[in-house]
């Protein structure tokens, strides 16, 4: 079953915008990763936070994490077309190798 | 080399068939993954592989059987499938430290099930 819900299912913003994606869990968790897949390809890791870390950046990518709301946010500032792609949070866990998916948002960049 | 390799990239096969879909990284990675992806939908985790052993079967039908002949392959045979199995098949691998770590992906199987 997945962990992870995700809103909005789908976004759609002019370039140059700013777009948020968050991410909601269910049960503790020791990392939450975000991951990026272009139309019907392999998906690509964007960022790893920790449980312990509360803000995380990587060039336009600002992902925040609040365990005790057990959720998280993707922002991505200054879009560009090429960001247009489906956006899944990952949760993580101490024990174990796998990590489980939330339910994507689509995001489409309008030129 | 970072890169997850998976052939073939598109498969037709019928309900009688037999087919391996296979999946290569030379990352050194100890953990290998199998993943089924329905359109606009989550990937879903089928099998892990650590250090070449099955370490986690997530109820997957038997019509899909995993192995892992070395640390760098990883095969999914596939036999009298149905319908509803067509799907993208994505394959990945990771270090395997404490914790979960960043999974690499490979660009995935299109399967199509007559």
């Amino acid at each position: 079953s997945q962990q992870g819900e995700e809103d909005p299912q789908a976004l759609s913003i002019q370039e140059g915008e700013n777009a948020t994606m968050n991410c909601s869990y269910k049960t503790s968790i020791n990392n939450l990763q975000w991951y990026r897949q272009n139309s019907g390809r392999g998906l690509v890791h964007l960022i790893l936070i920790r449980s312990n870390e509360r803000e995380k950046h990587s060039g336009r990518l600002r992902v925040t994490l609040d365990t005790s709301k057990k959720s998280s946010s993707l922002l991505i500032t200054a879009s560009r077309a090429a960001d247009t792609a489906s956006y899944f949070c990952a949760t993580g866990y101490s024990s174990a190798s796998k990590i489980i998916f939330g339910s994507g948002t689509r995001l489409s960049i309008r030129p | 080399d970072t890169e997850v390799t998976q052939t073939p990239k598109h498969l037709v096969m019928g309900m009688t068939n037999k087919k391996s879909l296979k999946c290569e990284q030379h990352m050194g990675h100890r953990a290998m993954y199998w993943y089924k992806q329905k359109a606009k939908k989550p990937p879903e985790l089928m099998f892990v592989y650590s250090y070449e052993k099955l370490s986690i079967n997530e109820s997957v039908p038997s019509r899909f059987s995993p192995e892992c002949p070395n640390s760098s392959l990883l095969n999914l045979h596939l036999h009298a499938l149905q319908p509803e199995d067509s799907a993208l098949y994505l394959c990945a691998s990771s270090q395997l430290t404490s914790g979960s770590n960043e999974q690499f992906f490979g660009p995935g199987t299109r399967l199509t099930v007559l």
